[in-house]
């Protein structure tokens, strides 16, 4: 048990439709990284956040965005849902002050599109 | 730009034996290497990883790996294998030990009784 929470744990969309995922860190973590992970494929980095500015990005389009809040928690959004977007979605989190630190995933959320 | 290659799809292995599953990876400088399981419908779990100094790194589970730079390799191993050790392995690498990791694209073990 890593202590991040996703939500939901399935969703099925249709395609051109949005969607937003949620994901709550681990206590005390400032950072929130998300990562799409393809059916029979490694995950792959979308963007991350940091105090609630992106803070790097993967090679995803701009239809995904993200939220960081106050209180660390965070939302991917896609818009105009595609095929291709099915997958399972990981939010990580992890602490800039910590002297070791380390990335703690989330269960994910399974999307598909149909 | 960075890449992980793991040359392995799918290895399957009795109970008891060793097991080694292979990384290799592409990176201009000193990378920081993880490897990381995956059981079904779950998350990713760390598993052990490398930043610097002994390039013999232990990690959970009786899990080690060796970094060799001459090789560009990570390979993972572990002297005997139990049934519960059944599940997917990314090998990762990054600039740091929490930003942007780059997987390679797992290798799926079995272990037969």
């Amino acid at each position: 048990e890593t202590g991040v929470t996703q939500s939901p744990t399935h969703l099925i969309k249709t395609r051109g439709q949005q969607v937003t995922l949620r994901c709550s860190s681990q206590s005390g973590h400032n950072t929130v990284s998300w990562y799409q992970q393809a059916l029979g494929q490694g995950p792959q980095f979308i963007f991350q956040y940091y105090r609630e500015e992106e803070n790097g990005r993967g090679n995803f389009p701009p239809r995904f965005s993200g939220l960081q809040f106050p209180n660390y928690s965070s939302e991917l959004n896609v818009n105009a849902l595609e095929l291709d977007d099915s997958a399972l979605y990981l939010c990580a989190s992890s602490s800039r002050q910590a002297t070791n630190e380390k990335l703690f995933f989330g269960s994910g959320t399974q999307l598909s599109v149909l | 730009a960075q890449s992980v290659t793991q040359p392995d799809i799918h290895i399957t292995v009795s109970e008891g034996a060793s097991l080694e599953l292979r990384c290799n990876y592409s990176y201009g400088a000193t990378p920081y290497l993880f490897w990381y399981v995956q059981s079904p419908g779950q998350g990713l779990q760390l598993l052990l990883k490398y930043f610097s100094g002994d390039t013999l790194v232990q990690g959970i589970k009786g899990f080690e790996a060796e970094f060799k730079r001459s090789q560009s390799s990570f390979n993972l191993r572990k002297p005997s294998v139990h049934w519960s050790d059944a599940a997917e392995y990314f090998c990762a690498l990054g600039r740091g030990s929490n930003y942007k990791l780059t997987f390679g694209k797992g290798t799926l073990l079995t272990v037969n009784p």
